[in-house]
């Protein structure tokens, strides 16, 4: 069954410090996978999207790294500002198709 | 040029009516997705449009769903006799035809209450 698994389910950390957010998915055949940022009442925003030849893209303070073997990703993000409280999706998109598979995210609050 | 655009943002319907949920594509994307996100929980994929086709509707609940991408206007997603269970936020991303990665750009949604 293609399933995405994030973790932890939510988090809290005072602005300024660092924080990382796991993801492990079972899609297969793997195509890439992608972290989007979705705040509150809106829709989700990309933030990066990483094939299974690389190992790490960074956008901004945000910087994803997969391994394909272990078929795990994370989201660190640097320096948190208060506008990073969101929650933080972890997709993948099988190589067949345009279906993408969502993870339950991980809802960061950053607090001042 | 525009992003995504759904409407209405919010919409209310009592049990036994119809919703009707509309979505224009970004200009020059012929792609278009529907997603549903229940509360608490994350995204699921409904069903896959292009112009005047659906590709693949396997997310879309047998009865009551239904989903269009005509030639002309924006793409539809009608819920008919609704059920308090279809309340939830329901997002549509589109794509061009040649999209790199298949990176899809979601609109803001439409959060659906069924009173």
């Amino acid at each position: 069954k293609n399933q995405v698994e994030q973790s932890p389910q939510s988090l809290i950390i005072l602005e300024g410090k660092n924080c990382t957010l796991q993801c492990n998915y079972t899609v297969s055949p793997f195509s890439n996978l992608r972290w989007y940022k979705q705040d509150t009442g809106r829709g989700p925003v990309s933030l990066t999207i990483m094939t299974f030849s690389e190992n790490t893209k960074s956008n901004g303070r945000y910087t994803a790294t997969l391994d394909a073997d272990t078929k795990q990703s994370s989201l660190h993000i640097t320096a948190s500002q208060l506008s990073d409280s969101a929650s933080y999706i972890c997709v993948a998109l099988k190589a067949a198709g345009n279906k993408l598979t969502f993870g339950g995210g991980t809802r960061v609050l950053v607090k001042p | 040029n525009a992003g995504v655009m759904q409407n209405p943002r919010h919409l209310v319907r009592r049990r036994g009516q119809e919703a009707r949920l509309r979505c224009s594509p970004m200009k020059g994307h012929s792609h278009v997705y529907w997603y549903r996100q229940l509360p608490e929980e994350g995204l699921k994929f409904m069903v896959y449009l292009q112009k005047e086709n659906i590709i693949d509707e396997s997310g879309m609940p047998k009865e009551r769903f239904s989903a269009e991408f005509p030639k002309e206007g924006p793409s539809i997603l009608r819920i008919q006799q609704v059920v308090r269970g279809d309340s939830a936020a329901y997002f549509c991303a589109s794509s061009p035809e040649l999209a790199v990665h298949n990176e899809q750009f979601f609109g803001p949604g439409t959060r659906l209450t069924v009173l």
